[in-house]
């Protein structure tokens, strides 16, 4: 069975510094997708950026980044020139690739506060 | 586009009444989900369709909850009778692709 695990229940950041969100997963799978979403307080979750297992490159999209070592079963999310607007709790999620299912399974959770 | 559309947003029930929930997934989606989070949680799959076919069910407390999705389109999860434990954000999400769900508002269930 597939875990994910955030060791990091809550975290704070000042606006316009860098916060690193980590997480750990646990799969036998060679095939796989790996996630970070965001939700708002009162809002509805949103994919903040996408990570393939076979691609070596990390992805990145705009202000967000990972750092994904595979060996290590590690997937952490970078936010740089944190906002205001960042203020969430993020979860860090995994789906089989090899699977017609496409279902996720999600982290604990990590509430970021951005301070100002 | 129009997103995922949930109702109600918000139900308060006593323990061992029933309720229902409604989903309306993105247009030309295939496969739909719900989800359950609970308080201080990631959410946890529940049940997954394909189209109007049950794709995954494993974790779907069959004895209470039940769910259907009418004509390939919109969905409905009932809950039959409420316990107290099924106090959560029961989130619908759909997809038109394997690995891109998008999620609705939730549905924030309180039993009392």
């Amino acid at each position: 069975a597939q875990t994910v695990t955030q060791s990091q229940p809550e975290m704070s950041v000042q606006e316009a510094e860098t916060v690193t969100l980590s997480c750990t997963y646990d799969t036998s799978e060679s095939n796989y997708y790996l996630f970070w979403y965001k939700q708002p307080p009162s809002r509805q979750m949103i994919l903040v950026i996408r990570q393939e297992a076979y691609k070596q490159q990390n992805a990145t999209e705009n202000r967000f980044s990972v750092n994904f070592q595979k060996a290590a079963k590690s997937f952490s999310l970078k936010i740089s020139d944190s906002q205001l607007g960042d203020t969430a709790m993020y979860f860090c999620a995994f789906t089989k690739g090899s699977s017609n299912t496409g279902k996720l399974i999600f982290g604990q959770g990590t509430t970021l506060q951005v301070k100002p | 586009e129009a997103g995922v559309a949930q109702s109600p947003r918000y139900k308060i029930i006593e323990k061992r009444q029933s309720v229902a929930f409604w989903c309306n997934p993105i247009s030309g989606h295939a496969t739909l989900y719900w989800y359950q989070q609970i308080l201080g949680q990631g959410p946890k799959l529940l049940i997954q369709f394909q189209n109007n076919g049950v794709v995954d069910d494993s974790q779907l407390p069959k004895d209470r909850f039940s769910a259907e999705r009418l004509k390939g389109v919109d969905s409905t999860l009932k809950i039959q009778p409420a316990k107290l434990e099924d106090s959560a954000v029961y989130l619908c999400a759909s997809s038109p692709l394997q690995y891109e769900q998008y999620f609705g508002p939730g549905t924030r269930l309180t039993v009392t």
